[in-house]
């Protein structure tokens, strides 16, 4: 089966860094997103890997292994606003996007 | 960049009753639609995807009766509720490949449905 494994919660502090784990099992891999989502919304596109390595977008950077079926997601420089859902999802051997739970990010002044 | 709109963003409807979705891709042709269902504190769940002018392939568990998918166009896919009850309560949101934004998938601004 298709298996997506991130943290259901994580708390930091505003101005910290924080980093989300995703671990990933699936039939084939064509890439990991990762998207925001706040409550009632829906997802916003944060970043795509398909390559192995860090891809640093401002605050956002994301990170592939796919030799080890493992991605992050660091955000610094936290903000209030940045207190939201971050899914992780992969697109499996037939372009379907395979979803994770979510981490619940709650950010603490 | 790509956007696709969706309609309606909330709706309430009584327990028995129809309601239709709508999801259209306003810069680019949608050649895969994704349905997909969010209850609170889950993640997205698929229950359907659909290529223009082709029947939809269901996810399994969804009824293809109660949850109707059309694709008629490249630019529109509707979802159809039918005979809603409360427990179809919940967030749907459509997502459209075909454009040239986040890396070919973009997902509509969802629509809350609430069967009273």
């Amino acid at each position: 089966g298709q298996n997506i494994d991130q943290p259901t919660e994580m708390t930091a502090t505003e101005g910290a860094i924080v980093q989300i784990n995703c671990t990933y099992q699936t039939s084939g891999f064509n890439g990991l997103f990762w998207y925001q989502q706040h409550a009632g919304e829906a997802p916003t596109f944060l970043s795509y890997n398909v390559l192995d390595g860090l891809e640093e977008k401002g605050r956002f950077s994301s990170f592939l292994s796919r030799s080890k079926g493992y991605s992050y997601l660091l955000l610094k420089e936290l903000q209030m606003k940045d207190s939201a859902s971050y899914l992780c999802a992969v697109i499996d051997s037939n372009y379907q996007l395979i979803w994770g739970a979510g981490t619940k990010l709650i950010i603490k002044p | 960049g790509a956007v696709v709109s969706q309609h309606p963003s909330r709706v309430i409807c009584k327990s028995g009753t129809s309601v239709k979705i709508e999801c259209r891709s306003l810069d680019f042709q949608a050649t895969t639609m994704f349905w997909y269902r969010q209850f609170p504190k889950q993640s997205l769940m698929l229950m359907a995807t659909s290529n223009e002018g082709s029947k939809a392939t269901y996810e399994q568990g969804v009824e293809k009766d109660k949850f109707l998918i059309n694709h008629a166009s490249l630019t529109l896919s509707t979802l159809t509720v039918t005979s809603a009850h409360p427990e179809d309560s919940s967030f749907y949101i459509c997502s459209a490949r075909g454009g040239q934004g986040d890396y070919g998938y973009t997902f509509g601004s969802g629509t809350r449905l609430t069967v009273v």
